[in-house]
């Protein structure tokens, strides 16, 4: 089992609609979480961190659940710009190392 | 803001080449690590380093050393480059506890 992963989607959106995906961890000890945004041929750029009790960010909410172990985004009134590869990703228990999930295509149309 | 410079967007090498990809940050972050990301597999770590003349195998080193001199600046060295090792290759840096940032990557190619 892959320590973090992501359903690769697409997942085809019209504009103006939301759009949830989920991502897992498999380990109980991670302590950070993070969404990043990626856009084609382009360097991974930090949408958002996620924190125990939710958190929003205009139209972006990320959630955390432990007892289940994933998080969560959710994106409202999506826009033809949120169109993207959003990347998972979960920092170990008293470590630097971060561990990436393969990501979420999402593809937001008119 | 944080910026992350690789020094190259697209690179062409030979089989059997020595080859060496630089990364420099302007944030005094002690970390910095090298990753490769190929289509189906995501991010991989390759190496990364958390002070100078520190460093850390990542998940995937085999084929790859680094060097940290200075505290800025965190080279990937390819000591003899094989066409698996065609990829694109992205430097990030943070500071303990924080989110890494990214470079632009660098596209490398392995003839």
């Amino acid at each position: 089992r892959k320590e973090v992963e992501q359903d690769p989607g697409p997942f085809n959106v019209p504009e103006g609609a939301t759009v949830a995906f989920n991502c897992t961890y498999s380990n109980s000890a991670s302590q950070s979480f993070f969404w990043y945004r990626q856009d084609c041929r382009k360097e991974p750029k930090l949408l958002m961190s996620v924190y125990s009790s939710g958190n929003e960010d205009g139209r972006f909410t990320a959630q955390l659940n432990r007892a289940s172990q994933y998080i969560s985004l959710l994106i409202r009134d999506s826009k033809l710009s949120d169109s993207a590869t959003y990347l998972c990703v979960v920092n170990k228990a008293a470590g630097n190392k971060l561990t990436f999930g393969g990501g979420t295509r999402v593809l937001v149309k008119p | 803001d944080v910026k992350v410079t690789q020094s190259s967007r697209y690179l062409v090498k030979r089989t059997g080449e020595k080859v060496f990809l630089e990364c420099v940050q302007d944030m005094d972050h002690e970390n910095m690590f090298w990753y490769r990301q190929d289509p189906g597999l995501g991010l991989r770590l390759i190496y990364f380093s958390y002070d100078v003349k520190m460093k850390e195998k990542g998940d995937i080193p085999e084929g790859y050393s680094v060097s940290r001199e200075k505290k800025e600046r965190f080279s990937l060295i390819l000591e003899s480059a094989s066409t698996n090792q065609t990829s694109m290759y992205l430097c990030a840096s943070n500071r303990r506890g924080q989110p890494q940032h990214f470079g632009d990557g660098t596209r490398l190619s392995i003839l």
